[in-house]
């Protein structure tokens, strides 16, 4: 069975600094992974879609890495902003690629 | 603007009663998704579908029920038989196996 983890639960940094939230998940066979960003009381908005053939996808200050053997991937916000301030969330599909299942989140905080 | 619009956005329920969520996509998508998000418990697969007038249980289907007689739209029933209906439910979109597309979500609570 596919398990998701992301470490720390929360974050708090001061506005400007460069910051990495962690994914990990146990089943390494996995055809890709998706970043996600979820606002207070909104939806999920998708970040990122890594492809298991690929190492990084890069979209303006985000960066993501996947490294399959060892069931991690990370996310690299650069020169963070207080707009940023949401909770992101990883998810790698399972049972034949049609359903994902999600890690529980990190909740980001970026002091001004 | 192509995109996933659910609604209604927020919903009370009485005790006993059935109430449907809806959920309609124009982006040519095949497969659709409903998920269930409670604090502390992540997001739970309700009910998926790749095609249309075809569906499959999730991880947690018990006290609901989907229909897909269109590409397009996708609704979710929540009935008496769900013990627990209070949550945030989001519904998703994608080709079959690539990036997921989430709606806003419609936020139900039992009075």
């Amino acid at each position: 069975k596919q398990e998701v983890t992301q470490i720390p639960a929360a974050l708090s940094v001061p506005e400007g600094e460069n910051l990495v939230l962690n994914c990990s998940f146990t089943d390494s066979a996995i055809y890709n992974l998706q970043w996600f960003r979820q606002d207070p009381g909104k939806g999920l908005t998708s970040l990122l879609l890594i492809q298991s053939s690929q190492r990084e996808q890069t979209s303006g200050r985000l960066n993501a890495s996947l490294d399959k053997s060892s069931g991690r991937s990370t996310l690299y916000i650069a020169a963070s902003q207080p707009g940023d301030s949401a909770t992101y969330l990883c998810a790698v599909p399972y049972q034949g690629a049609q359903k994902l299942v999600f890690g529980q989140g990190t909740r980001l905080t970026i002091n001004p | 603007d192509g995109g996933i619009t659910q609604s209604p956005k927020y919903l009370f329920r009485k005790e006993g009663q059935n109430v449907t969520l809806s959920c309609e996509q124009n982006l040519n998508h095949d497969a659709m998704y409903w998920y269930r998000q409670d604090p502390g418990q992540g997001l739970r697969l309700i009910y998926y579908s790749q095609i249309v007038n075809d569906f499959q249980k999730g991880d947690i289907a018990e006290g609901y029920s989907v229909s897909r007689e269109k590409k397009e739209s996708f609704p979710l029933t929540v009935t008496s038989a769900q013990k627990n209906p209070t949550a945030f439910y989001l519904c998703a979109s994608s080709i079959s196996g690539r990036e997921l597309f989430f709606g806003e979500g419609s936020r139900l609570t039992v009075l």
